[in-house]
């Protein structure tokens, strides 16, 4: 069993819709929590950062950490094509800084 | 100019043959990593280096070696090039003592070693 994983999709939308990325992680000690975007041919980009439990929002876009079911999730309102990329979790435990990623969903918003 | 700098973009390359991957950072960030990504594989650590001389294995570093030239500058070589090698290689930075928790990518080299 992988310890953090992820659906890779692909997820397709319409634009307008909001969308709901999560990761599963089997390793309890696991702190940090991240959400990258990644478009073709570009290097991640950090999106969300989360520590420990609870909400945090920027924007359109939202992270949820529950970390009693070992759960994360990235929402997105008010999908737009350009938001149209693979989406990456990663988490680390503390004192580790070494973060351990997810395969990624590839979103596709429709126009 | 990218804040990390990867060269060289692209790279096919022969079986046995040495390869250099270069990556220079602009961000004055302490800490520098180097992943590879493979399909339905996502990132995978091969190594990791927190100042010019403390320098660590990831979880794949067989094949691999680094050198960290100077803080801004760190470079990964593949001593005998295989093509179970043939993946995307990213360099990152990071730097705790700022709270700079997240990476900073590059734009990633696309090796085939064929």
């Amino acid at each position: 069993q992988k310890e953090v994983e992820q659906d890779p999709g692909p997820l397709s939308v319409p634009e307008g819709a909001i969308v709901s990325l999560n990761c599963t992680y089997s390793n309890s000690a696991f702190q940090y929590f991240m959400w990258y975007r990644q478009y073709s041919r570009k290097g991640p980009e950090l999106l969300m950062y989360t520590y420990s439990s609870g909400n945090k929002e920027d924007g359109r876009f939202t992270a949820q950490v529950d970390k009693s079911s070992k759960y994360i999730s990235l929402f997105i309102r008010d999908s737009q094509p350009s938001d149209s990329a693979t989406y990456l979790c990663a988490m680390s435990a503390a004192g580790t800084y070494k973060y351990i990623f997810g395969t990624g969903t590839r979103l596709k918003v429709l126009a | 100019d990218a804040d990390v700098t990867q060269t060289p973009r692209n790279r096919i390359t022969k079986t046995g043959k040495r390869i250099m991957l270069e990556c220079s950072q602009t961000k004055g960030h302490d800490r520098m990593y180097w992943y590879r990504q493979d399909p339905g594989l996502g990132l995978q650590l091969i190594y990791y280096s927190f100042d010019v001389k403390d320098i660590n294995k990831g979880e794949i570093s067989d094949g691999y070696s680094v050198s960290r030239q100077a803080q801004a500058k760190f470079s990964l070589s593949l001593e005998s090039a295989i093509p179970n090698q043939t993946a995307l290689y990213f360099c990152a930075t990071s730097d705790l003592r700022r709270g700079v928790y997240g990476y900073t990518f590059g734009s990633g080299t696309r090796l085939t070693v064929v």
